[in-house]
C-alpha cells in the first residue's frame, strides 16, 4: 500500500522562527518521487520541489530546505526565518515508478500560520 | 508556463441541480485529474483521465461523472448536486513525457450547494 502521512494538522509560529513540516511515506516500490506543494489562501497549489528515490541529497532553496531520509521514509520540509507570506497549507505527495497514470498520493496537509 | 484554468472560482447551486465544472490546460498534457479538498481530509481524487475519451475512477467517484472530448478539456459533472458536495474542487494536469509526473493545478472552484 502507498500512503503519505503528515501528522501535524496545524502549526503556528511567530515570524522569524524556523519551522519544520514532517512527511512520512509508505511504498514498496524502489523507484518513487516525492513532492511538496504549497497552497496559499488564494487556493491554487504551487509546486515547490520534487525528489526521486535515488537522490538522497538534501536541497536548499533560499529559506526553504528539504531533508530526505530513506532510512526513516521521511521527506521533511524546513522554513528558516519564517515570514507571514509563508502562511499556507502545505502538502506532501508521492508517486511510484510503477504508476502509469501519474496518480499522486497526497498527505492530509499541514496548515502553517506565521504570525507577525 | 503551464496554465490550468477552471471555469469559475466560486459557484453556488441548489440541491438537485446539474453542475458542470470545466478545466482547460494549455500544455498538451495527457493526464488530467479532478480532486476535491475538504478540511482535515486533504485532497481526494475523484476521477482522472489519461487520454481523450478515457477515464478512470479515483477514490471517491460516487455522485460524479466526467467527460473528456478534447485533450485540453476535462469536465466534472455533478448529475444531481447535494449539500455534501459542497467543497473546493481542484483540477490538475501532468505529462507522460515528464519522468516525474508532477501535476500542475488550477486555481480551484469553491462550490456551495444549498
Amino acid at each position: 500500500a502507498q500512503k503519505v502521512t503528515q501528522a501535524q494538522t496545524e502549526i503556528s509560529v511567530v515570524e522569524k522562527e524556523d519551522v519544520t513540516l514532517d512527511c512520512v511515506y509508505e511504498t514498496r516500490d524502489t523507484t518513487y518521487y516525492l513532492f511538496w506543494y504549497k497552497q496559499p489562501p488564494s487556493g491554487e497549489l504551487v509546486f515547490l520541489i520534487r525528489r526521486n528515490s535515488f537522490d538522497e541529497q538534501n536541497e536548499i532553496s533560499g529559506r526553504y530546505s528539504w531533508n530526505f531520509q530513506k532510512s526513516t521514509s521521511s521527506f521533511n520540509f524546513t522554513i528558516t526565518a519564517s515570514q507571514v507570506v509563508d502562511s499556507a497549507v502545505y502538502f506532501c505527495a508521492l508517486i511510484t515508478g510503477s504508476s502509469n497514470t501519474g496518480k499522486l498520493i497526497f498527505g492530509q496537509g499541514t496548515t502553517l500560520q506565521v504570525k507577525p | 508556463d503551464v496554465k490550468v484554468t477552471q471555469s469559475s472560482r466560486y459557484l453556488v447551486k441548489r440541491t438537485g441541480e446539474k453542475v458542470f465544472l470545466e478545466c482547460v490546460q494549455d500544455m498538451d498534457h495527457e493526464n488530467m485529474f479532478w480532486y476535491r479538498q475538504d478540511p482535515g481530509l486533504g485532497l481526494r481524487l475523484i476521477y482522472f483521465s489519461y487520454d481523450v475519451k478515457m477515464k478512470e475512477k479515483g477514490d471517491i467517484p460516487e455522485g460524479y461523472s466526467v467527460s473528456r472530448e478534447k485533450k485540453e478539456r476535462f469536465s466534472l459533472i455533478l448529475e444531481s448536486a447535494s449539500t455534501n458536495q459542497t467543497s473546493m474542487y481542484l483540477c490538475a494536469s501532468s505529462s507522460l513525457a515528464s519522468q516525474y509526473y508532477e501535476q500542475y493545478f488550477g486555481p480551484g472552484t469553491r462550490l456551495t450547494v444549498t
